[in-house]
């Protein structure tokens, strides 16, 4: 158990809707970050906040948006689905951004029909 | 630009002995980690081991252990004694620490099947 919950576990929608994915990092962690493994694209990092504001962005789309709350929780919202967001989604958390690995929650499986 | 090459998609090894999975990166940072993840077929991402670049000593975790050579910049991940429940897809990773983003860049992935 990484310390790093991520709900829900299994996610089914349809085109054009819109989801929330939650993440509650470890205990003290203040960085969190949001990726995305699909087949065909692999682990796709999208977005980093630490302690509340966004330190990073890679691949996300504009359909997509996070943020990180003052308890430090996360939420990543996707909108407007299409059937290529259907991906495992995850949130991994570190105590700082410059230093140990990454703890990884179980993932969020979205699939998009 | 950063970037993590791992050139074996599948590798198969007998149950018992060590197997190699090979890791090369591409940074122009002085300072970054190299991490190995796990992940079984139940999808969870599973740390294994990390090797700072100041490291002078290979990092071991048990039965891993990463065989760092800074100057080809490889960062194999030798898994002594295979068993069964190695079985799983392996991820190499770095993450640079010179600047203020602190996100891990992956590999594509090397899928290990132990025999028995």
């Amino acid at each position: 158990d990484s310390g790093v919950t991520q709900t829900p576990k299994h996610l089914i929608t349809a085109t054009g809707q819109r989801v929330t994915l939650r993440c509650s990092p470890r205990s003290g962690d203040l960085s969190v970050y949001w990726y995305q493994q699909s087949l065909d694209q692999g682990l796709q990092f999208l977005i980093q906040y630490y302690n509340g504001e966004e330190r990073a962005k890679g691949n996300i789309l504009e359909r997509f948006s996070a943020q990180q709350f003052p308890d430090l929780h996360s939420e990543l919202n996707l909108s407007s689905l299409e059937l290529g967001d259907s991906a495992l989604y995850f949130c991994a958390s570190s105590v700082a951004t410059g230093a140990g690995e990454l703890f990884f929650g179980e993932g969020s499986r979205l699939t998009v029909l | 630009a950063q970037k993590i090459t791992q050139t074996q998609p599948g590798m198969f090894v007998q149950e018992k002995e060590a197997v190699t999975l090979d890791c090369t990166y591409d940074t122009s940072d002085q300072s970054y980690g190299l991490f190995w993840y796990k992940q079984p077929s139940s999808g969870e991402m599973i740390f294994l081991i990390y090797q700072g670049s100041y490291d002078e000593q290979n990092a071991t975790e048990g039965r891993y252990s990463l065989n760092f050579q800074k100057a080809r910049k490889s960062a194999n991940l030798v898994i002594s004694a295979s068993q069964l429940g190695d079985s799983a897809m392996y991820f190499c990773a770095m993450r640079d620490y010179g600047g203020s983003q602190g996100n891990l860049i992956f590999g594509k992935g090397t899928k290990l099947s132990v025999k028995p």
